[in-house]
Parts: structure tokens; C-alpha cells; sequence
């Protein structure tokens, strides 16, 4: 079975670019969360899908952000135009549904942001 | 509002030896407490969770943690460390019903010397 996909492992960008991130949850999974790490800092959640709905969108940073998970597959992270300290690793983790599922986390994308 | 706090950002040991990575929590209700490992470029990995069962809780590859209600501390021991066990350690916190979405520490990076 195929796990959390990120896609890309990195990503080198410009201040004032544009970069999306995407993440393709193990499929069945109706929740699918985005979190992020900045350098030296704790991990931190960003927002939360039920399907193709924001269940829970309170940690997203400001209006530079937008997710989407058109048609509750995957789901795409938006950083419109990227600014410095949008530097960190992004990491997507998907469970089923339910309360107390395990939650599985894909390995990151690494945006860095020049 | 929930926060754990790791003491140490990193820790090393010796090969054989105790490892006990620590975690404090601050929550206003009874919180679900978990332990994640992350491997080099790979995501995080659940080892164990405390859900109000036992307080003593194990988890995978011979780790296990303790709930201390009175000292608010859910600390991660093994009882001897092997060269695998080298990778960086979360704690985070949830509310109950508050489904994954997790209050994490800031992580302890855990060397393991011959």
C-alpha cells in the first residue's frame, strides 16, 4: 500500500513567487492535514480536510495560503507570493476516518524561499 | 490552549545505554499525549499514544512512555539504545474528540555513539 506522497522534495523559489505544494493522501483517507515545520521551530498545523471540505483552516498564516483538495483526493497547498519567512519544511498527513485514527505523516517538502 | 515543551534539543548515548527523552504538556483537559520519530527523509512515524487507558504506554521498536498526571510529563525511555534508534523525536499533545490535530514540542535529535 502505497503511503503519503508529497510532491516535490523540494523546492527552491524567489520572495514574490508562487510555489504549490501537493500532497496525495493514502487512498480511503478522508481526513488530510497540512502542518509545518519552520527551521529550529516546533511543527505546526496549518489546516484540516474532511473530504474535499476545510474542516479546520485556524493555523493557515494569512491569506498568501490556499488549500485545496478538489474532489477529496488529493490536495494541493498554494503560497501566492511566497515570502521569506514561508521557509520550512510542509508536511501532509492523512488517517482514516474516525476518531482516534493513526495518522500517517508523507516526508515533507522543503521550500526555501531566497 | 495546549503545549508541550522537550528538554534537550539534543541528546546522545551510548550504545546500550537508557534513553529517556522528555516531554511536559500543558493542557487545560485531559489531553491524548503521542510520541512520533522521524528518520532521516522519511515522515514521521507514530511510536505509541496514551489515550487514558494505561499509563504506562509501549509503543514500537522497544520504547515506551509513562502518563504522570502530577508532574503533567509523559517522558520516552528505552531501556537500551541501538545505532538504529538515531533520528529526531516529537511529542505532541491533542485534545480528546479534538481528532489529529496535534500541539507538537519543538523535537529532541537523538545520537547514538559506540
Amino acid at each position: 500500500e502505497a503511503g503519503v506522497t508529497q510532491f516535490p522534495s523540494h523546492s527552491v523559489i524567489e520572495k514574490g513567487q508562487t510555489v504549490t505544494l501537493r500532497c496525495d493522501p493514502i487512498s480511503g483517507h478522508d481526513n488530510l492535514y497540512w502542518y509545518r515545520r519552520v527551521m529550529g521551530k516546533e511543527i505546526k498545523f496549518l489546516l484540516h480536510f474532511v473530504k474535499e471540505s476545510k474542516q479546520d483552516e485556524s493555523g493557515m498564516p494569512n491569506n498568501r495560503f490556499l488549500a485545496e483538495r478538489t474532489g477529496g483526493t488529493y490536495s494541493t497547498l498554494k503560497v501566492q507570493p511566497a515570502e521569506l519567512e514561508d521557509s520550512g519544511v510542509y508536511f501532509c498527513a492523512s488517517s482514516q476516518q474516525g476518531q482516534g485514527e493513526k495518522l500517517f505523516f508523507g516526508s515533507g517538502t522543503q521550500l526555501s524561499v531566497l | 490552549a495546549q503545549s508541550v515543551t522537550q528538554l534537550g534539543s539534543h541528546v546522545s548515548v551510548s550504545e546500550g545505554a537508557l534513553v529517556l527523552l522528555r516531554c511536559n504538556y500543558s493542557s487545560s483537559v485531559p489531553p491524548y499525549l503521542f510520541w512520533y520519530v522521524q528518520y532521516p527523509n522519511q515522515g514521521l512515524q507514530l511510536l505509541l499514544k496514551y489515550t487514558s487507558a494505561a499509563t504506562l504506554v509501549k509503543g514500537i521498536n522497544g520504547f515506551e512512555a509513562e502518563f504522570k498526571k502530577s508532574e503533567t510529563s509523559f517522558h520516552l525511555t528505552k531501556p537500551s539504545a541501538h545505532m538504529s534508534d538515531a533520528a529526531e523525536y516529537f511529542c505532541a499533545v491533542s485534545k480528546r474528540g479534538g481528532g489529529n490535530k496535534l500541539t507538537f514540542g519543538t523535537g529532541t535529535q537523538l545520537k547514538v555513539e559506540l
